[in-house]
């Protein structure tokens, strides 16, 4: 089944804890994105990857990292975790380029909370 | 700078009656524009995109959406909600950098 995974579902932790969210995708995409949900501000790009080593900020990057060692995987990483990261968290794939739709494809969410 | 806006943020409707909800983005240019559907407790799905062609574009359940470049609005409309189009809705636009910008949604509840 094609699908956009991660892990973990739920996550409560501490600030300045380090934490890494896994994704990971089944589809072949090239791009990869993460992004954050929260009340009344929708969902904003963190970070996204066109491809293996090519990653770019989004809106939001302030407190996170990425990588992108491999095609089907673009983990987060929170180095100093701190309470406003507190939010629902995804992870998308989809293929690139100009000849394709650009759908992206969601992963079911992590829900992040930082006391 | 690009932005997305979904002026409705909370919609109630009866069973059966229409909807429309509105999305407009800062500028024109080429644009990709999606409809995601996000169910109570799950992770967005896609209900229509439109990339080129007809500006009338159908997805599924029902919905639809009309791309206006004009008026830079893609506004999604279905004639007869049920119980089960409860959810939040979010606009996405895609210029031609690399970055998706979405609307901050728009929470619908319809009423049995």
């Amino acid at each position: 089944e094609a699908q956009v995974t991660q892990n973990p579902r739920y996550l409560i932790t501490v600030t300045g804890k380090k934490l890494t969210v896994t994704c990971s995708q089944n589809m072949n995409h090239e791009y990869m994105s993460w992004y954050r949900q929260d009340p009344g501000l929708g969902l904003r790009q963190i970070y996204y990857s066109m491809n293996v080593e090519v990653t770019d900020k989004g809106d939001v990057p302030e407190g996170y990292k990425v990588s992108r060692k491999e095609k089907r995987n673009f983990p987060l990483i929170l180095e100093s975790p701190s309470p406003n990261q507190t939010s629902l968290y995804f992870c998308a794939s989809s293929p690139a380029g100009l000849a394709v739709s650009n759908e992206q494809f969601f992963g079911p969410g992590t829900r992040l909370t930082v006391l | 700078a690009q932005s997305v806006s979904q002026h409705n943020h909370h919609v109630i409707l009866s069973e059966a009656a229409s909807l429309e909800l509105g999305c407009n983005y800062s500028y024109g240019g080429t644009v990709n524009l999606f409809w995601y559907v996000q169910y109570p407790g799950q992770h967005l799905q896609l209900l229509l995109k439109y990339f080129s062609g007809d500006p009338l574009v159908k997805g599924i359940k029902g919905f639809e959406a009309e791309f206006i470049k004009s008026k830079f609005s893609f506004n999604l409309r279905k004639p007869s909600v049920q119980w089960s189009d409860t959810a939040e809705y979010f606009c996405a636009v895609k210029w031609t950098g690399n970055q998706f910008y979405f609307g901050t949604g728009t929470s619908l509840t319809v009423i049995p």
